[in-house]
């Protein structure tokens, strides 16, 4: 499978800074870039997701900029709270044909500190 | 209402055992996924099912791993001859639609909590 690159690996913010998680992908023929949220011991959770026909999305304190020609997206969280400390995914996917699930990034371990 | 579950939650097994995963997807939903999560790292797609029909299965590691959605609800991931490097956390997710169909965004995937599978 076509990867994803994911960084950085961790990432510590203060409370109420903006938190930045990057990601690039390979392959044009994906076109639904989601971003997940994980907390121990439970499973991804969606967060927000986008597609490349659009540059941005925001929703509540959680933006997805996209650059189609760069070939890359990023997760935006603004005024970063303690419970939003959890590991991040992004993955990228197809909306129309296929069915070979959701390829993910390695994932950015992100610490709030109060 | 209820999510999706898995069970076990945590499976401790001797290697060259067989192990049995349970997933009990969100009533009504028509596609299923196995995902494995190794420590670190994030999900890898395992398989596909469209109610009872699976579809994708280019993600199983080897053919010790087998699946199945008998009746198009619960699915079973079985392990068999289970390995040192099947240690993992497994996890289903479901959705409402038809994978790849979607007229707009893809029908959102969501996940259980995940058997963490331990090889000794």
């Amino acid at each position: 499978q076509q990867q994803v690159k994911q960084s950085p690996q961790s990432l510590i913010v203060q409370k109420g800074g903006i938190s930045i998680i990057n990601c690039a992908y390979e392959n044009t023929a994906f076109d639904y870039f989601p971003w997940y949220q994980q907390f121990p011991g439970k499973g991804p959770a969606l967060l927000i997701a986008i597609r490349p026909d659009v540059s941005e999305k925001k929703e509540g304190r959680f933006t997805i900029s996209f650059n189609k020609s760069a070939k890359q997206f990023s997760l935006h969280i603004m005024d970063s709270q303690p419970g939003d400390s959890a590991t991040y995914f992004c993955a990228q996917g197809h909306t129309g044909g296929g069915a070979d699930g959701l390829t993910f990034g390695k994932g950015t371990h992100l610490i709030i500190q109060p | 209402g209820a999510g999706v579950s898995q069970s076990p939650r945590y499976k401790v097994a001797k290697r060259g055992q067989d192990v049995a995963l349970r997933c009990d997807p969100i009533s009504g939903h028509v596609s299923l996924f196995w995902y494995q999560q190794a420590l670190g790292q994030g999900p890898e797609f395992l398989t596909y099912f469209q109610n009872e029909a699976q579809l994708d299965k280019s993600g199983l590691p080897s053919d010790r791993f087998f699946a199945e959605r008998p009746e198009g609800s619960v699915s079973t991931l079985k392990i068999q001859r289970t390995q040192q490097e099947d240690s993992a956390v497994y996890l289903c997710a479901s959705s409402l639609g038809v994978y790849g169909q979607g007229g707009g965004m893809q029908e959102t995937q969501y996940f259980g909590p995940g058997t963490r599978l331990l090889v000794l």
